[in-house]
């Protein structure tokens, strides 16, 4: 089944660009989800479609897909954006959605 | 806004079964897939398996021998059953409403999640 990694750390400091990725073979020919989930919350849909922000999300927070990497990019950093976050793509050959380990992101 | 809001025991003994609900307000229960993720503590999300509004269900294989899930349209809700539950099924179960287009689906609504505990 599809497989996607993500590195299980990020540090940034604040008012900085925070940078997580998703690796998986040809990433860049799926969908590619995001999920914050803060400690004791439930996760929140981030981006949807590599790069679409639903609404109430800030600006601050962008995806990109393209080859075997997807990234989600968080602007300006602020520490409440200290979260664990998840990438998620919907694997076509099983059709279930296969989550990354995610990744804790740690405002410095 | 779609609100999602899960609900049964909190302690459940090994061996026995594990039942939730998760109750649907503020939406329609048409067009969409409803699933069960779960997280268990320290974790990463982990998905357990969706039922479409027409009743068809889709497992994960690590689940499919002991999970059932289905759908109660005149109650809008939906359930997850897994028997023969052990303490590595101690976990926060989320349930989710899933949408987008076909290959391409995402999550886009969450419950706040409830925790099982798996004791004696």
């Amino acid at each position: 089944s599809y497989v996607v990694t993500q590195p299980p750390s990020v540090s940034v400091a604040p008012g900085k660009t925070a940078t997580i990725t998703c690796g998986g073979k040809n990433i860049g020919s799926k969908s590619v989800h995001w999920y914050q989930q803060r400690p004791g919350q439930a996760p929140v849909l981030v981006i949807f479609y590599d790069d679409d922000r639903p609404s109430g999300v800030p600006e601050r927070f962008s995806g990109s897909n393209s080859g075997d990497t997807a990234t989600l990019a968080i602007s300006r950093v602020e520490a409440g954006d200290e979260a664990d976050y998840y990438c998620q793509v919907w694997d076509t050959t099983s059709d279930h959605p296969v989550f990354g380990g995610g990744s804790k992101l740690t405002v410095l | 806004q779609v609100q999602l809001q899960e609900s049964g025991p909190g302690l459940v003994k090994p061996s026995e079964t594990l039942s939730l609900t998760c109750a649907i307000s503020n939406g329609s229960i048409g067009s969409y897939y409803w699933t069960w993720i779960r997280q268990s503590p320290g974790r990463g999300l982990e998905w357990i398996g969706y039922i479409y509004y027409t009743g068809i269900t889709n497992y994960s294989p690590f689940f499919q021998s002991r999970v059932t899930i289905s759908l109660d349209t005149s109650k809008k809700q939906f359930s997850l059953r897994m028997n023969s539950v052990t303490t590595s099924d101690t976990a926060v179960y989320y349930c989710a409403r899933v949408t987008g287009d076909i290959d391409y689906h995402y999550f886009d609504s969450w419950g706040q999640g409830t925790l099982v505990t798996v004791s004696t």
